[in-house]
């Protein structure tokens, strides 16, 4: 079967760092992408690995290790914006996504 | 337009009641997507559009149909409203079904049926 899991909910303090990490099975796997979702509103898109490794876009930087079924979400220098959900999501065999239920990070003055 | 819309933005609804969420992007997109996001669940996939024409059960398709006459819309009618059917329900695009292309989302339709 195919099965994707994210904390609920991670709580961290303005200025600093936060990892959000994000593991996964599945029979078939064609990328591994990440959404932030703020409270009433749509999904945006954030990032897309499909290799190995680490992919950086300014403060935010996402990280895949096929073998594990690993991914994370590292935020650097949070601000209050940044309070939201993160969507961890993988495409399976069909090109469908799959996604997790998604993680509430609640950043702190 | 720009990008994706939905309509309509909220609905009460009473169970038994027809109805069809509409969805229209602008953007010339291939694949479009209903999906309905739950408290505690991850985003479900219910119908799908891979290119106009043709169209594909999601995870949970059961109690919806949809269609997909022209490139731009793609409307999702519950032909009879249950309960369980309350739900935020999104409708999404993407350029093909590329496995690097990004879906972009409509703002949702917050659906109570009662």
């Amino acid at each position: 079967g195919q099965n994707i899991d994210q904390p609920t909910e991670m709580t961290a303090t303005e200025g600093a760092i936060v990892q959000i990490n994000c593991t996964y099975q599945t029979s078939g796997f064609n990328g591994l992408f990440w959404y932030q979702q703020h409270a009433g509103e749509a999904p945006t898109f954030l990032s897309y690995n499909v290799l190995d490794g680490l992919e950086e876009k300014g403060r935010f930087s996402s990280f895949l290790s096929r073998s594990k079924g690993y991914s994370y979400l590292l935020l650097k220098e949070l601000q209050m914006k940044d309070s939201a959900s993160y969507l961890c999501a993988h495409m399976d065999s069909n090109y469908q996504l799959i996604w997790g239920a998604g993680t509430k990070l609640i950043i702190k003055p | 337009i720009a990008g994706i819309t939905q309509a309509p933005t909220s609905q009460i609804l009473a169970a038994g009641r027809r109805m069809t969420l509409r969805c229209t992007q602008d953007m010339r997109h291939n694949a479009m997507y209903w999906y309905r996001q739950d408290l505690g669940l991850g985003l479900r996939l219910i119908h799908y559009s891979n290119t106009a024409g043709t169209t594909g059960k999601g995870e949970v398709p059961d109690g919806y149909s949809v269609s997909r006459a022209n490139t731009d819309d793609f409307p999702l009618t519950l032909a009879s409203a249950v309960p369980s059917q309350t739900s935020v329900y999104f409708c999404a695009s993407s350029l093909g079904q590329s496995t690097s292309d990004e879906q972009f989302f409509g703002p949702g339709t917050r659906l109570t049926v009662l």
